[in-house]
């Protein structure tokens, strides 16, 4: 199956800071979402990107599909950015989505 | 707000004991998938329904099933419960291989 790699694993900022969070995946996938989860656990969709670039207010993200990466930018942070965020990808025909360790997001104000 | 949601919200129960866990789907979706999550660890698949029939399993043993119901929504039961099925458990609800939408999860605590 693919691995997922999720860089980097921690990531600590005070407010108004901007942020580059990478995954880079084994194999090729053809659905790869970003999300946000919340401290309460809810899993919040922020992107579905298999290629190309996405841009959603102060979020936006770049999956460069022939190199097998992604990232997600976060400018201007907030403290209510905080929480953990994912990558996930799935294999053309396969069923699940393979997520990543995550990276913890810490907001200082 | 994704529509998916899920109950109970949390659960206690001691070994050995049977718990089931249940899912409705966002309208218009027809796939519904479940996800164990480890504290501190990303999701793992566990199966996914497609018009009632599991459609691929992810590496857990049988005494994790499922059903589907007409009305699209899931149930994941867990047999025999071991102090390692403490997890939250979410459930995604999609329209085919689409993308996913998972529910607020469900806090599963064996003692």
């Amino acid at each position: 199956g693919i691995q997922v790699e999720q860089s980097p694993p921690d990531l600590i900022l005070q407010e108004g800071a901007n942020s580059t969070l990478r995954c880079n995946f084994s194999d090729s996938v053809n659905n790869l979402q970003w999300f946000h989860q919340n401290p309460w656990g809810q899993l919040i969709n922020l992107f579905y990107i298999p290629s190309g670039t996405k841009q959603n207010g102060r979020l936006s993200a770049t999956t460069v599909a022939t190199e097998r990466y992604s990232l997600l930018y976060i400018s201007s942070s907030q403290t209510t950015d905080s929480g953990v965020y994912f990558c996930a990808g799935r294999l053309q025909g396969a069923q699940k989505l393979v997520f990543g360790q995550g990276t913890r997001l810490t907001i200082n104000p | 707000e994704t529509g998916v949601t899920q109950s109970p919200t949390h659960l206690i129960k001691t070994r050995g004991q049977q718990v089931t866990l249940r899912c409705s789907s966002q309208s218009g979706h027809n796939t519904v998938s479940w996800y164990q999550q480890a504290l501190g660890q990303g999701p793992q698949f566990i199966f996914q329904y497609y018009r009632e029939e599991e459609n691929g399993r992810g590496n857990f043993p049988p005494r994790f099933s499922g059903l589907q119901f007409p009305n699209y929504s899931s149930e994941l039961n867990v047999n025999a419960l071991e102090l390692d099925d403490s997890a939250l458990y979410l459930c995604a609800s999609s329209k085919g291989s689409e993308t996913q939408y998972f529910g607020p999860g469900t806090r599963l605590l064996v003692l």
